[in-house]
């Protein structure tokens, strides 16, 4: 298996700009989590969802994030607009019983 | 909600020496312990775990132990290599396959 796949793998953009991050789980893993880690903060989960139906969004910052799971093998999370508070590294995981991560996304706002 | 600290903050070695990483938790209902390693530019990545049910697990130089009791549980490395060099996270949580809570992690640097 190719592991949990994430993109882009770098984000640029300028404050005000609307960012999605894009995610492929695992297969055959039902569930999926977004993460951001920030020096300051360590690895904060966003959100998480099992079997494509958002369970717990707790963790997400502001209305200005939001995350969707359209089918068990895709995920995005936006940022609509971005601001530059929310450059950090945001990644995806997903697990049936242990957690795996992807590589991540470094996005940096302007 | 459940809280683990983790400890050192960083730490450093001579090649050869052995780490070890401490994490406390808070919830005496969490079961499951599992403990990331981050290098550089990539995602956490899974080197070993544990379940209550047990006190300790060994694979090759790594190894975990857990005190149910003291709500503690650690991580040792034995015979380190420049390789080892990275962010260890622990994490713990109830009923595994949920949501973990982190410590803030460790980073240990092995110099040759």
């Amino acid at each position: 298996d190719a592991g949990v796949i994430q993109s882009p793998r770098h984000e640029v953009t300028e404050m005000g700009q609307e960012v999605t991050l894009r995610c492929k789980p695992i297969s055959g893993h039902d569930y999926l989590f977004w993460y951001r880690q920030t020096m300051m903060r360590g690895l904060e989960l966003l959100i998480y969802f099992n079997n494509n139906v958002p369970i717990d969004d707790s963790g997400m910052p502001e209305d200005r994030f939001s995350a969707k799971m359209p089918n068990a093998s895709f995920s995005t999370l936006k940022i609509q607009p971005s601001e530059p508070r929310d450059s950090a590294v945001y990644f995806c995981a997903s697990s049936r019983y242990e957690q795996y991560f992807g590589p991540g996304t470094r996005l940096t706002v302007t | 909600g459940e809280n683990v600290e983790q400890h050192p903050s960083t730490l450093s070695v001579q090649e050869g020496d052995s780490a070890v990483i401490k994490c406390t938790y808070s919830d005496s209902a969490s079961n499951y312990f599992p403990w990331y390693k981050q290098e550089l530019g990539k995602g956490p990545q899974l080197i070993i775990d544990i379940r209550s049910n047990v006190g300790e697990k060994k694979d090759q130089r790594i190894a975990v132990t857990l005190n149910k009791t003291a709500k503690h549980f650690s991580l040792h490395i034995t015979e380190t290599q420049p390789e080892d060099s990275a962010v260890y996270f622990c994490a713990a949580c109830y009923s595994g396959y949920s949501t973990l809570t982190f410590g803030k992690g460790t980073m240990l640097l092995v110099s040759p």
